[in-house]
C-alpha cells in the first residue's frame, strides 16, 4: 500500500509552461520533503516543509504543505529543460523511516 | 564537504551469488540508510543504521543485511541473489541525531547499479 500518492505519474510539457505536482496521503506527517533525481544519479533534496500551510520558494519552484500536514504540492513556473527529472515526495514521522511516493517523471521539451 | 560515496557504481552478478556494497556518508552524519529503487516498486526502504545499531528496518527478506562501522561507513550485503534483486541500491546519510526526533533529511549517494543474471 502506497501511503503517499503522487500525481501525475508522467508529465511532458513545453519549455515556458507552468505545472503542478501533487503528493497526497490520508496520514499526517511531521515533515514533507521533495527530491529531484536525474538518470544515473541519486535523489537530491530540494526542500523540507514542516508546518501546516507552509509555503517555500526555491527560484521558480514553489512548495506548499497542506494545513492538515497530509498533502503537499510542487509548482514550477516557466519550466525549463533543466527541470527534467523524477520528482519524489517523502513523508517523515518522528523516529520512523521516510515514506516515498512513486514519483512524477517530468520532461520539459525545448 | 564531500558528498555520499558508494562503491562500486556498477556490478554484475549471477543468481545464487552474494554481493557487498559500500557507502561512506557525509562527514559528521551518523545516520545511514539504504534503499532499493526499481522501475516497478519505486524507492523502497531497506534499513537505517545509527551509531553501529540498526534503528529502522523495511520489509525485505533476511537475505538483505547491513552493518555500520565506528566511522559511520556502512555496508549492505545481499546473499543468494535472485533475478528480482536487480536494482539501483542507494545509500543516504542524514544529520538526524540520536533521539530520532529530528527531521529525516536524506543526502543520497549516486547508487550502485546491480544486475543479476
Amino acid at each position: 500500500t502506497q501511503l503517499l500518492e503522487q500525481s501525475p505519474q508522467f508529465l511532458s510539457i513545453q519549455e515556458g509552461e507552468n505545472l503542478t505536482v501533487y503528493c497526497n496521503s490520508s496520514s499526517v506527517f511531521s515533515s514533507l520533503q521533495w527530491y529531484r533525481q536525474e538518470p544515473g544519479e541519486g535523489p537530491v533534496l530540494l526542500v523540507t516543509v514542516v508546518t501546516g500551510g507552509e509555503v517555500k520558494k526555491l527560484k521558480r519552484l514553489t512548495f506548499q504543505f497542506g494545513d492538515a500536514r497530509k498533502d503537499s504540492s510542487l509548482h514550477i513556473t516557466a519550466a525549463q529543460p533543466g527541470d527534467t527529472g523524477l520528482y519524489l515526495c517523502a513523508g517523515g514521522r518522528y523516529g520512523n523511516k521516510l515514506v516515498f511516493g512513486a514519483g512524477t517523471i517530468l520532461r520539459v521539451k525545448s | 564537504k564531500a558528498g555520499v560515496t558508494q562503491t562500486p557504481r556498477y556490478l554484475i552478478k549471477t543468481r545464487g551469488q552474494q554481493v557487498t556494497l559500500s557507502c561512506s556518508p557525509i562527514s559528521g552524519h551518523r545516520s545511514v540508510s539504504w534503499y532499493q529503487q526499481t522501475p516497478g516498486q519505486g524507492l523502497q526502504f531497506l534499513f537505517e543504521y545509527f551509531s553501529e545499531t540498526q534503528r529502522n528496518k523495511g520489509n525485505f527478506p533476511g537475505r538483505f543485511s547491513g552493518r555500520q562501522f565506528s566511522n559511520s561507513r556502512s555496508e549492505m550485503n545481499v546473499s543468494t541473489l535472485e533475478l528480482g534483486d536487480s536494482a539501483l541500491y542507494l545509500c543516504a546519510s542524514s544529520p538526524r541525531g540520536s533521539t530520532g526526533q529530528e527531521h529525516y533529511e536524506q543526502y543520497f549517494g549516486p547508487g550502485t547499479r546491480l544486475t543479476v543474471t
